[in-house]
């Protein structure tokens, strides 16, 4: 079946520019979380959401960064003012009820920002 | 807060070597364990998983071996291959804490043929 999908694969942006984010999860997958990689480094937690419940929102590292979801489908993930340090693979996770605590990833977003 | 440790690389290896990648763990409750991979130009998977003590997650000839007493699940493999290079990243998560995962810095593992 279809994985998770993210869109655009690829984004370069001028610094102060404002930028989207998409991720499809897979069908039915309650949980949808998103984590930044920066070069050389592991994966930071971003944000999640579960089903209607309010959003945890603790790994946002400022108020330039801000996530929906539409219901238990599409999230988009926007970076205001961009700067240079919001260069990262930006990666989208889903996960079923049923095994909460198994997370399927996307390709990611590699955003560069100039 | 939660937090991973794993050993640093890049690691680079012989075909049909041992491998052994240390991972260590600190958590304020009682985690699920993981290792991750991911493979050159590609998206990151699940390689292996472990939900309770002394559980040993495999996959791929890869082992680990949840252990509660030293907070370690160390990724080992007996015979690698050129195909095993790769990023291994060792992660855990907690249903209470919604099971975002925290993950190590990722450890580089380069194979020689």
């Amino acid at each position: 079946g279809a994985g998770v999908s993210q869109s655009p694969s690829n984004k370069v942006t001028e610094k102060g520019k404002d930028v989207e984010l998409r991720c499809d999860p897979i069908s039915g997958h309650t949980a949808l979380y998103w984590y930044r990689q920066r070069l050389g480094q592991g994966l930071e937690f971003l944000i999640y959401f579960q089903g209607n419940s309010a959003p945890d929102k603790s790994g946002l590292p400022s108020d330039r960064f801000s996530a929906e979801r539409t219901g238990e489908s599409v999230s988009t993930l926007t970076i205001q003012r961009t700067q240079q340090e919001d260069s990262a693979v930006y990666l989208c996770a889903s996960s079923p009820e049923q095994v909460q605590n198994e997370q399927f990833f996307g390709p990611g977003t590699r955003l560069t920002v100039l | 807060g939660d937090s991973v440790t794993q050993m640093e690389g890049p690691v680079t290896l012989s075909e049909e070597a041992f491998l052994t990648i240390n991972c260590t763990y600190t958590a304020t409750g009682y985690p699920s364990l993981f290792w991750y991979v991911q493979y050159p130009g590609e998206g990151l998977q699940l390689l292996l998983k472990a939900t309770k003590a002394d559980d040993k997650g495999s996959n791929k000839g890869f082992e680990a071996t949840y252990r509660k007493e030293t907070t370690s699940f160390h990724l080992e493999k007996g015979s690698v291959q050129v195909s095993d290079s790769a990023v291994y990243f060792c992660a855990l998560s907690e249903i209470v804490r919604g099971n975002k995962l925290v993950f190590g810095a990722g450890t580089i593992l380069r194979v020689k043929s």
